[in-house]
């Protein structure tokens, strides 16, 4: 699987957007952008995954450049609640194989 | 839907001693299951991949004889830390892979379970 590059931590303050950045340079054809979050203590949560389309849902969306080389998750309304280690994580979609977790970004949203 | 429950929460148990982690999934059939360990403030680390039916496929410098895994039904995998050490002390979870809805194989994590040596 293609390796990511997601800035260590980034600040948002409460009630605004938060766009966390990714970079997927070598990210092959047949390969899917997944994000998941990590709140304190918990097990990864899902958020949104795409091919080379834009995403959303009723937690984020997902904006990948038309090369592939990069993403952006971005949630709207940032809220407290939403303070947790973000992964970008490229894999081939419907595979049998692990995902594979990089060091993420730490998002503090602050009131 | 796509729940996973993993059992206990947290444990703590001597040095010497084993200790058996339950990952369930809950309305759907894993046909895979992963087992995930995360020490402090790092990030999650795969340990083994386990197919119901079949031995568990580990990764590099995993102990197998240690970190015992039985995948025996579609919606049970259990992890046991034999003879637990300190070191390890750790956060430890599951993820379960199957077949929910229509074409959907992603990959699902529980809770996670603390586990402390002492």
């Amino acid at each position: 699987d293609a390796k990511t590059t997601q800035p260590p931590s980034m600040d948002c303050a409460e009630g605004r957007a938060a766009n966390l950045p990714c970079n997927h340079s070598t990210i092959s054809g047949n390969e899917y952008v997944y994000w998941y979050r990590q709140i304190h203590s918990q097990g990864p949560q899902y958020i949104i995954h795409g091919l080379k389309n834009n995403e959303t849902n009723e937690m984020a969306s997902l904006i990948i450049t038309e090369d592939r080389k990069s993403s952006t998750l971005i949630l709207p309304h940032a809220t407290l609640r939403d303070t947790a280690v973000y992964y970008c994580i490229v894999r081939v979609g419907q595979a049998g194989t692990a995902l594979i977790f990089g060091k993420g970004t730490t998002l503090s949203v602050s009131s | 839907g796509a729940v996973v429950s993993q059992h206990p929460s947290r444990v703590i148990c001597k040095s010497g001693t084993s200790v058996k982690i339950e990952c369930r999934s809950l309305d759907f059939q894993a046909t895979t299951m992963f087992w995930y360990r995360q020490f402090p403030k790092k990030s999650l680390m795969l340990m083994a991949t386990s197919n119901e039916g079949s031995k568990a496929t580990y990764e590099q410098g995993v102990e197998k004889d240690k970190f015992l895994i039985n995948h025996a039904s579609l919606t049970l995998s259990t992890l046991t830390v034999t003879s637990a050490h300190p070191e390890d002390s750790s956060f430890y979870i599951c993820s379960a892979r199957g077949t929910y809805g229509a074409g959907d194989y992603e990959q699902y994590f529980g809770p996670g379970t603390r586990l402390t040596v002492t």
